[in-house]
């Protein structure tokens, strides 16, 4: 597609529950990162996706966070057993081979934990 | 490692007006700087951006941003500001031994009064 497209928009679920973030990239593009941008919050770093490479997991901030990357393209960011912290919104964004040339954001998926 | 220190949480100011957000980081390498903006409501955009060669660098829209390495700054600034500018503003770092992962500051609100 055009650009980084993520669905939902926006998530509303209850405490406990378990979520998926979907991200689907810019067709080409190698690499893959998700962040999460908290209220008042600078962007925090989770994961990183590069080619067939094993992902950079090191920015997850527990064990209840999981990501997989399938055929190179399309990503699924992983939320179990969701709690109240959790909420924020979820950026994904992806580059080409020269990541220098900058990041193409998605627009964000807004989880709300209730 | 590295780190984004954005100085100003918020700023406010007059239309037509100039504005300078503060932007300064740490790192141990040689770094590439970013600034993003987020509209409202809507994803990160790239604004610019320093690699190499010329400190001083420029957007499309008017803003600026000069490269000291000396004092470890990339400052954002524009002469007179229009009330679109109104949105928030991320300073990032990125760098090769980190798989040019960005680092974010924790951002600048700039709102624009008539």
């Amino acid at each position: 597609g055009a650009g980084v497209s993520q669905s939902p928009s926006n998530k509303v679920t209850e405490k406990g529950k378990d979520v998926e973030l979907r991200c689907d990239p810019i067709s080409g593009h190698t690499a893959l990162y998700w962040y999460r941008q908290s209220l008042g919050q600078g962007l925090e770093f989770l994961i990183y996706f590069q080619g067939n490479s094993a992902p950079d997991k090191s920015g997850l901030p527990s064990d209840r966070f999981s990501a997989e990357r399938t055929g190179g393209s399309v990503s699924t960011l992983t939320i179990q057993r969701t709690q109240q912290e959790d909420s924020a919104v979820y950026l994904c964004a992806s580059t080409g081979s020269t990541p220098l040339y900058g990041y193409t954001f998605g627009s964000g998926t807004r989880l709300t934990v209730v | 490692a590295q780190s984004v220190t954005q100085l100003d949480s918020q700023v406010p100011v007059f239309e037509e007006a100039p504005v300078e957000l503060r932007c300064n980081y740490s790192s141990s390498v040689s770094v590439y700087l970013f600034w993003y903006v987020q509209y409202p409501n809507q994803g990160l955009q790239l604004l610019l951006k320093y690699l190499s060669g010329s400190t001083l660098v420029e957007s499309i829209n008017g803003f600026e941003a000069e490269f000291n390495k000396s004092q470890t700054s990339f400052h954002l600034r524009k002469p007179s500001v229009h009330i679109s500018d109104t949105a928030e503003y991320f300073c990032a770092v990125s760098d090769s031994r980190n798989d040019y992962k960005l680092s974010f500051g924790a951002g600048t609100t700039v709102t624009v009064r008539a």
